[in-house]
């Protein structure tokens, strides 16, 4: 399995502001995914980021908000954008494993609170 | 459309205790279904999955899941409940070739009870 880090860890943020996460992951993937997990939820996907095209971004979701970038096989960013205290949440990237099976592997995740 | 239901959102056992997590998903296809772990203030690590062949899996720390295509069920088990095992347990549910189409149930806080 891939070894996923985001950066940063935590962060706490005014409103109005953007903050950009990043993930790293050890080796070259095709699909990282990006997801949010609001305080006591479960998973929700934002978006899927392939390499050399825009992001797809799930229903309830747009590029405005939560644009993100893909620069190569082994990196991505979400940045969270004009933020508000619902955005609070913990975001997630993760990626495909491979072998045509959907296994995703996360990152630890990046806490995020606005006040 | 996909969906995943966990009943329960909270289970408590006694260390040595049997755990059972719920896990009954739907499907219009053959779905892959996996469950991950959620430790306090980490991300989500895989604990067992299931894609075809036999329908016991075996995963990480001790856990197991047997899928129920007559039942649509894929519940998570372990014969004696440890106190490290408390923690969220997600079960999700992926069909083939839907290009990480992942849909996750509300998940099921575990506590384990010395």
């Amino acid at each position: 399995s891939a070894v996923i880090s985001q950066k940063p860890s935590r962060d706490i943020c005014q409103r109005g502001t953007s903050l950009t996460i990043q993930c790293q992951v050890d080796s070259q993937v095709t699909m990282m995914f990006w997801y949010r997990q609001q305080p006591g939820q479960s998973l929700t996907l934002i978006a899927t980021a392939n390499q050399g095209s825009e992001a797809t971004y799930e229903s309830g979701f747009v590029i405005d908000k939560f644009p993100i970038s893909r620069p190569n096989l082994t990196f991505s960013t979400l940045t969270v954008s004009n933020m508000s205290p619902e955005d609070s949440s913990i975001y997630l990237c993760s990626v495909e494993g491979g072998g045509g099976q959907e296994t995703q592997y996360f990152g630890p995740g990046t806490r995020l609170l606005v006040l | 459309a996909q969906s995943v239901t966990q009943l329960g959102s909270h289970v408590s056992v006694s260390e040595g205790a049997l755990v059972l997590l719920r896990c009954n998903y739907s499907s219009s296809v053959p779905p892959y279904l996996f469950w991950y772990v959620q430790y306090p203030n980490q991300g989500l690590q895989l604990l067992l999955k299931y894609t075809t062949g036999a329908t016991l899996v075996k995963g990480i720390n001790g856990f197991e899941a047997e899928f129920k295509k007559s039942e649509t069920s894929f519940h998570l088990t372990k014969p004696s409940a440890h106190m490290s095992d408390a923690a969220e347990y997600f079960c999700a549910v992926s069909e083939r070739g839907s290009q990480g189409n992942l849909i996750f149930g509300k998940g099921t806080k575990l506590s384990v009870k010395p």
